[in-house]
């Protein structure tokens, strides 16, 4: 069993919707959380960094972490073309030495 | 600031050969960390350094050798290369351990 799934989609929605991503993950040991957008044939750039549980803003994107599920989620609100790329999760341990990554979700916002 | 700067951009190795891609950052960050990229298996760690002088093993180290004499750069070492190498291979940075790393533009090696 990987330490972290990702659903791969593709996801394709309109311009302006709410769009939910998610990953799972095994290990309950894992205390940082983080989610990357990868733009094809690019390195993956940071968008979201979170610690333990609870939620986190940041304009229009919203990072969420339930460790009693092992569940994390990120939100983007009114999606933009731009938007489109590959979401990674990533998450490790309390000593950040290791991180473990998702597959990537492919996003597709539509005008 | 370049960031985190990958040489070379593309590269095509026959089995058995050997090569260094070579990987540098001007942020004077202290953790650095080389990935591998394989369609669905998202990126895994191959090896990271906390320091100069400092190594160690992540995820998936066979084949692959690191060292950390400076800094700035964290060059990853191929022994002996198969085609299960085939891959892109990106390296990365931090201030502070794991969080936050900026990544390079990759490296996308093929092995025949």
């Amino acid at each position: 069993q990987k330490e972290v799934e990702q659903d791969p989609g593709p996801l394709s929605v309109p311009e302006g919707a709410i769009v939910s991503l998610n990953c799972t993950y095994s290990n309950s040991a894992f205390q940082y959380f983080m989610w990357y957008r990868q733009y094809s044939r690019k390195g993956p750039e940071l968008l979201m960094y979170t610690y333990s549980s609870g939620n986190k803003e940041d304009g229009r994107f919203t990072a969420q972490v339930d460790k009693s599920s092992k569940y994390i989620s990120l939100f983007i609100r009114d999606s933009q073309p731009s938007d489109s790329a590959t979401y990674l999760c990533a998450m490790s341990e309390n000593t950040g030495n290791q991180f473990y990554f998702g597959t990537g979700t492919s996003l597709t916002v539509i005008p | 600031n370049a960031g985190v700067t990958q040489t070379p951009k593309f590269q095509v190795l026959k089995t058995g050969q050997s090569m260094t891609l070579q990987c540098a950052q001007d942020m004077n960050h202290e953790y650095m960390s080389w990935y591998r990229q394989d369609p669905g298996m998202g990126l895994r760690l191959i090896h990271y350094s906390v320091g100069a002088g400092i190594t160690d093993q992540g995820e998936v180290p066979n084949g692959y050798n690191v060292s950390r004499s400076t800094t700035e750069d964290f060059p990853l070492r191929l022994l002996s290369a198969a085609p299960s190498q085939t891959s892109v291979y990106f390296c990365a940075s931090s201030r502070n351990r794991g969080y936050e790393q900026y990544f390079g533009p990759g490296t996308r090696l093929t092995v025949t």
